[in-house]
């Protein structure tokens, strides 16, 4: 059971729009920053989103990222067949004084 | 370049030990934080450690506290971790990643944003 929650799958068709919820409370998400993690099969996660919503140099704009109170979200738009993979939220806790993830949302671009 | 190289993985009996490395190159590794998150075959990504960058604050996960120690040597540019009394459920592909941010307080502003190919730590007997 994960601290912060995540729908266990999401799919769209190529060039559509998709979103992933990341659902959490005020000792995690409510009072700090997120950031968001793509696992592509058989691979390292990589950095997508930090600070709720800034992108790393290289990730391009149809990444997004945002954060209202407890929950954050990730869009991606014009959806490639190489998108998918595994996508993750994380933050810290203040209660837990522990870094804390989302159980993880696997994309499927149909 | 920058990367991160992370070695030390084995197939270790239950309760055994076992010390991981992580080799950093291309970037001022004593200035930054650094973390060990795991991944259990088939699931999510669970955090483990971090130090800070001056190695003198360290932080663990409940589940692997009194277990698990991070440690870093900012002359050789590696970070560790040292894990012991290993149960079947901490079998895991083990990552270390580097932690822009600071901490203040009990609260650490981190965010991952170079992660290494990880090392399998496989616990059975």
């Amino acid at each position: 059971q994960s601290v912060l929650t995540q729908p266990p799958s999401v799919s769209a068709a190529p060039g559509q729009k998709v979103t992933i919820s990341c659902s959490g409370s005020s000792s995690n998400i409510g009072n700090n920053y997120v950031s968001w993690y793509q696992q592509l099969p058989g691979t390292a996660p990589k950095l997508l989103i930090y600070d709720n919503n800034k992108r790393p140099s290289g990730i391009p704009d149809r990444f997004s990222g945002s954060k209202s109170d407890t929950s954050a979200t990730l869009g991606i738009t014009g959806l490639q067949t190489g998108d998918e993979a595994d996508y993750y939220c994380g933050t810290w806790d203040s209660r837990l004084s522990a870094v804390v993830f989302g159980g993880g949302t696997k994309l499927t671009v149909l | 370049e920058v990367q991160l190289v992370e070695s030390g993985g084995d197939l270790v009996q239950p309760g055994g030990s076992l010390r991981l490395s992580c080799a950093a190159s291309g970037f001022t590794f004593s200035s930054y934080a650094m973390n060990w998150v795991r991944q259990a075959p088939g699931k999510g990504l669970e955090w483990v450690s971090g130090i800070s960058g001056s190695g003198g604050n360290t932080y663990h996960a409940d589940s692997v506290k009194g277990r698990f120690t991070i440690s870093r040597d900012n002359a050789k540019n590696t970070l560790y971790l040292q894990v012991s009394s290993l149960r079947a459920d901490d079998t895991a592909v083990y990552y270390c990643a580097k932690a822009p941010g600071y901490c203040s307080g009990a609260t650490c502003y981190w965010y991952f944003d170079l992660w290494g190919r990880g090392t399998l730590v496989t616990v059975s007997s």
